[in-house]
């Protein structure tokens, strides 16, 4: 069984730009989940979905925003990008949302702000 | 209070001996309990998970769950070198949200 897959695995913006991730879960799980991952803040919870809805959000600024398609693939935006928003940005899926089924978590895009 | 705390670390232990690593947390309603490990520059592995007080063994780990005392171990039997990593705990939440640690550095020293 294929695991979760992030597109794209690096990218490099400048301050003021947007940017898209793109995670696909694994085969039959329904809720994806977005982390943003910095050496000094650990693993953020940026926000949960699942059936297409947000089921959940942490304390994030409005300029990160996402999506979930009927197929549960995912995507993450940012924008108005800031030097700060700099990280490994990870994504994870579970057969259910609530936070009781084990995640499993792709590979990651880093996310570099010059 | 941070939701999640671990000891940042790092933990050494020699090949061989039995690496302790310890997680508390503070929302006495958190019914399920992750244990990840994660290399430099990977993602987190999911390693074990456990929802009922007491232990859970699988192969050289074993996760011990105190409710009571809110607190949550990951024993690692048998360290090598290929065990050293960071280890993040992470708990769920009232709101249903999964809450990490910051991590627990381990070195296992041949």
């Amino acid at each position: 069984k294929a695991g979760v897959t992030q597109t794209p695995r690096y990218l490099i913006k400048t301050r003021g730009q947007q940017v898209t991730l793109s995670c696909s879960p694994i085969s039959g799980h329904r809720s994806v989940s977005w982390y943003q991952q910095t050496p000094g803040q650990g693993l953020q919870f940026l926000f949960e979905y699942f059936s297409e809805t947000q089921r959940n959000k942490g304390n994030f600024p409005g300029r990160f925003s996402g999506r979930q398609f009927s197929n549960s693939r995912s995507e993450m935006n940012v924008s108005t990008l800031e030097l700060g928003d700099s990280a490994l940005y990870l994504c994870a899926s579970s057969l259910e949302p609530g936070g009781n089924q084990p995640q499993h978590f792709g590979d990651g895009t880093r996310l570099s702000i010059l | 209070q941070k939701e999640v705390e671990q000891n940042s670390g790092p933990l050494s232990v020699p090949e061989g001996a039995i690496a302790s690593l310890n997680c508390t947390y503070s929302d006495r309603g958190s019914q399920s309990f992750f244990w990840y490990r994660q290399y430099s520059g990977k993602s987190p592995e999911l390693i074990m998970f456990i929802y009922s007080n007491g232990d859970k063994e699988d192969g050289r780990f074993t996760a011990q769950l105190n409710k009571a005392s809110q607190y949550v171990s990951l024993l690692i039997r048998d360290s090598q070198p290929s065990d050293s990593a960071t280890y993040l705990c992470a708990v769920n939440t009232r709101t249903y949200k999964y809450i990490f640690g910051t991590g627990t550095r381990l070195k296992v020293l041949a």
